[in-house]
C-alpha cells in the first residue's frame, strides 16, 4: 500500500495559463475523489468517479475545470484560463466501494498558486 | 443535505491536559462522523469514524469520540495532550447509505496549539 499519491506538490502558473494535475489512488480502491481546500477553510467536495464514471460533479466545479479517469486507475484535474480564486490546495482521496468501512485515504495534495 | 459546525477555530491547552475539541452535525439521514488531522502542507489523515455501530469511538493517538444523536454531536478528545498533536482537525459527514458514493462534507476546522 503505497498511498495516494499526487503529481506536483505544488505548481505556479500565471493567470490564464492551464494546469493539469494527477492523482493515483490506492491501487484496490475503485473510488476517487477531489477536493479544493482554500486557506483556513475545509476540503470542499468538487467530483467523484466509481471505477472510470464520472457520478457527481459539485457546481463548484465550474466549466473551465475537467476531470477524468480513463482506465478507472489514475485520474487528471485540468483547470484552464486559471484564475487568481483558483489558488488552493487540491486534494485527491480514494476509498472502496461500499457503505461500511470505506473511509477515503488522501493523498498529500497539489497546491496552485496563480500569480 | 448535510453539515457539521465546529465550535472554536483555535484551541489552545497546556501539554498533558485535556483535549477538547467540538463538532456538531446536521443531516437528514442516517450520518457517517469522521474526524481527520492535518499537518502543514500534507494531506488529511483519519483520525476515527463513526459508522453506526458503537457511539464511543477510538482513534489513532489517544483520541476518541463520541456519538450523541440527541445532541448531534460528535466531540473529540483526548486525556492528555503532547506536543505533537498540534495540527489542525476537520470534522466530516457524510451519509450513510447514498448514491452519491461516499463524499465527504468538512467543517471549517480547529487548529490546535498545544503549549508547555
Amino acid at each position: 500500500d503505497t498511498g495516494v499519491s499526487q503529481d506536483p506538490r505544488h505548481k505556479i502558473t500565471k493567470r490564464g495559463q492551464n494546469v493539469t494535475f494527477r492523482c493515483d489512488p490506492i491501487s484496490e480502491h475503485n473510488r476517487l475523489y477531489w477536493y479544493r481546500q482554500t486557506l483556513g477553510q475545509g476540503p470542499e467536495f468538487l467530483t467523484y468517479f466509481q471505477n472510470e464514471a464520472q457520478l457527481e460533479k459539485s457546481r463548484l466545479l465550474s466549466d473551465r475545470f475537467s476531470a477524468e479517469r480513463p482506465k478507472g486507475s489514475f485520474s487528471t484535474l485540468e483547470i484552464q484560463r486559471t484564475e487568481q480564486g483558483d489558488s488552493a490546495m487540491y486534494l485527491c482521496a480514494s476509498s472502496r466501494r461500499g457503505a461500511i468501512n470505506t473511509e477515503a485515504f488522501f493523498g498529500q495534495g497539489t497546491r496552485l498558486t496563480v500569480v | 443535505a448535510q453539515s457539521v459546525t465546529q465550535l472554536g477555530s483555535h484551541v489552545s491547552v497546556s501539554e498533558g491536559a485535556l483535549v477538547l475539541l467540538r463538532c456538531n452535525y446536521s443531516s437528514s439521514v442516517p450520518p457517517y462522523l469522521f474526524w481527520y488531522v492535518q499537518y502543514p502542507n500534507q494531506g488529511l489523515q483519519l483520525l476515527l469514524k463513526y459508522t453506526s455501530a458503537a457511539t464511543l469511538v477510538k482513534g489513532i493517538n489517544g483520541f476518541e469520540a463520541e456519538f450523541k444523536k440527541s445532541e448531534t454531536s460528535f466531540h473529540l478528545t483526548k486525556p492528555s495532550a503532547h506536543m505533537s498533536d498540534a495540527a489542525e482537525y476537520f470534522c466530516a459527514v457524510s451519509a450513510a447509505s447514498t448514491g452519491g458514493g461516499n463524499k465527504l462534507t468538512f467543517g471549517t476546522g480547529t487548529q490546535l496549539k498545544v503549549e508547555l
